[in-house]
């Protein structure tokens, strides 16, 4: 497999235009999670689904922030409008069920808002 | 959700052995201990995980107190590409299922 495929890697928009991050998970895998990371805030947890569904979604910071996976091979995190201050790196990781497996991490998407 | 304290930053020399204490004074009883590596650029990587006593591999070692309320990751003999920010996490309690990722610590590797 190869492992969790996030894109695009970097992405640079101008404020007030829609974003859409978008993320592969490692097939077989249940659990899928959004994160953003910044030097101030560090790994933040935005939202996580089980079996595509979303299950706590209370990290997402404000309604402009939206993620979907319609099924269980393709998620999006969709922010609109972006802001100069969701310039961050946001990264999607998955792992299987069960509570004491490892979770895999994608590259990352570097989000850079103007 | 059981809480995690870990040092926010250490420094060492390539060769020496490097422990990481984190505290998890709340952690629940059937909560395991996991510990990610993070490089520059790059998403955290698992790289051990325990419940108790001590766990081995081919990257770390992973030391547990019998009360749990600890663990230490230790590598042996660091290089400069060990330079990371090392992540404690114990698991939620309960029925959810969360990853979530305090500060870490930022480890640096010293020629």
């Amino acid at each position: 497999d190869a492992g969790v495929i996030q894109s695009p890697r970097h992405e640079v928009t101008e404020m007030g235009q829609e974003v859409t991050l978008r993320c592969k998970p490692i097939s077989g895998h249940d659990y899928l999670f959004w994160y953003r990371q910044t030097m101030m805030r560090g790994l933040e947890l935005l939202i996580y689904f089980n079996n595509n569904v979303p299950i706590d979604d209370s990290g997402m910071p404000e309604d402009r922030f939206s993620a979907k996976m319609p099924n269980a091979s393709f998620s999006t995190l969709k922010i609109q409008p972006s802001e100069p201050r969701d310039s961050a790196v946001y990264f999607c990781a998955s792992t299987t069920g069960g509570r004491y497996t490892e979770a895999f991490f994608g590259q990352g998407t570097r989000l850079t808002v103007v | 959700l059981a809480k995690t304290t870990q040092p926010i930053s250490m420094d060492s020399y390539e060769g020496q052995e490097v422990n990481i204490t984190c505290s998890h004074n709340n952690i629940a009883t059937n909560d395991y201990i996991t510990w990610y590596q993070q490089f520059p650029s790059q998403g955290p990587r698992f790289i051990i995980q325990g419940y108790k006593t001590k766990v081995t591999n081919e990257v770390a070692s992973l030391f547990i107190p019998a009360d749990r309320k600890s663990s230490t990751l230790s590598l042996p003999r660091v290089s400069l590409s060990d330079t990371a920010v090392y992540y404690c996490l114990p698991p939620s309690g309960g029925s959810a299922r969360q990853l979530t990722f305090g500060s870490g610590t930022q480890l640096t590797v010293l020629p």
